[in-house]
């Protein structure tokens, strides 16, 4: 079945430590995104990227970094410059073939600094 | 820039009864608008989405929205809500041609039986 796969769902950082969050997809999409949700926010875009090789950043991007090696893969790291990582972390992908697409949404990695 | 505005950050409705989930939107430009639901502790799921043609969209589980270019609206609504309609609701808007998606704030609908 194709899908976004993201992984860990749970994952808990310590102070000044660098965590890294997976994105996997096989839905042959060019474009993938990363997305932060907190309460009563909405979702806010992180960084995104249309291509290998090559991304951009979103609203919020510092404290963040990615890399796009790879089509099926976009995972984002959460350095230690993030003042206030503990949030939902959301991954997407988009077709950017012929008529506009929708995002497909994976199932979340949810970050808790202890 | 745009902006998409969700009028209710929360929605208490009971079952069987109808319910309208506001959204307005900001842009100088055509585009496209979208539904998105979620569960607890998941990812977003597309419930309908408007690209183009007739401003009325149905969607996924009974949905549907309707595009007001005027207003700028996008409202969605459903004549007779289920408990598990209970979720939260954000409608998203992209520019033409453009590659991000803006979110609302999102709209909690609650469901009492």
């Amino acid at each position: 079945d194709g899908g976004i796969t993201q992984s860990p769902k749970y994952l808990f950082r310590k102070e000044g430590q660098n965590v890294t969050l997976s994105c996997e997809q096989n839905l042959n999409h060019d474009a993938m995104y990363w997305y932060r949700q907190d309460p009563g926010q909405g979702l806010r875009l992180i960084y995104y990227s249309q291509i290998v090789n090559d991304f951009q950043k979103g609203d919020i991007a510092e404290g963040y970094s990615v890399s796009r090696e790879k089509k099926e893969s976009f995972p984002l790291t959460v350095t230690s410059a993030q003042k206030n990582p503990t949030a939902f972390y959301l991954c997407a992908s988009r077709s950017g073939q012929g008529a506009p697409g929708s995002s497909f949404f994976g199932q979340g990695t949810r970050l808790t600094v202890v | 820039a745009q902006s998409v505005t969700q009028l209710d950050s929360q929605v208490p409705v009971f079952e069987e009864a109808p319910v309208e989930l506001r959204c307005n939107y900001s842009s100088s430009v055509s585009v496209y608008l979208f539904w998105y639901v979620q569960y607890p502790n998941q990812g977003l799921q597309l419930l309908l989405k408007y690209l183009s043609g007739s401003t009325l969209v149905k969607g996924i589980n009974g949905f549907e929205a309707e595009f007001n270019k005027s207003q700028t609206s996008f409202h969605l609504r459903k004549p007779s809500v289920h408990i598990s309609d209970t979720a939260e609701y954000f409608c998203a808007v992209s520019d033409q041609g453009a590659q991000k998606l803006v979110f609302g704030q999102g709209t909690r609908l609650t469901i009492n039986p």
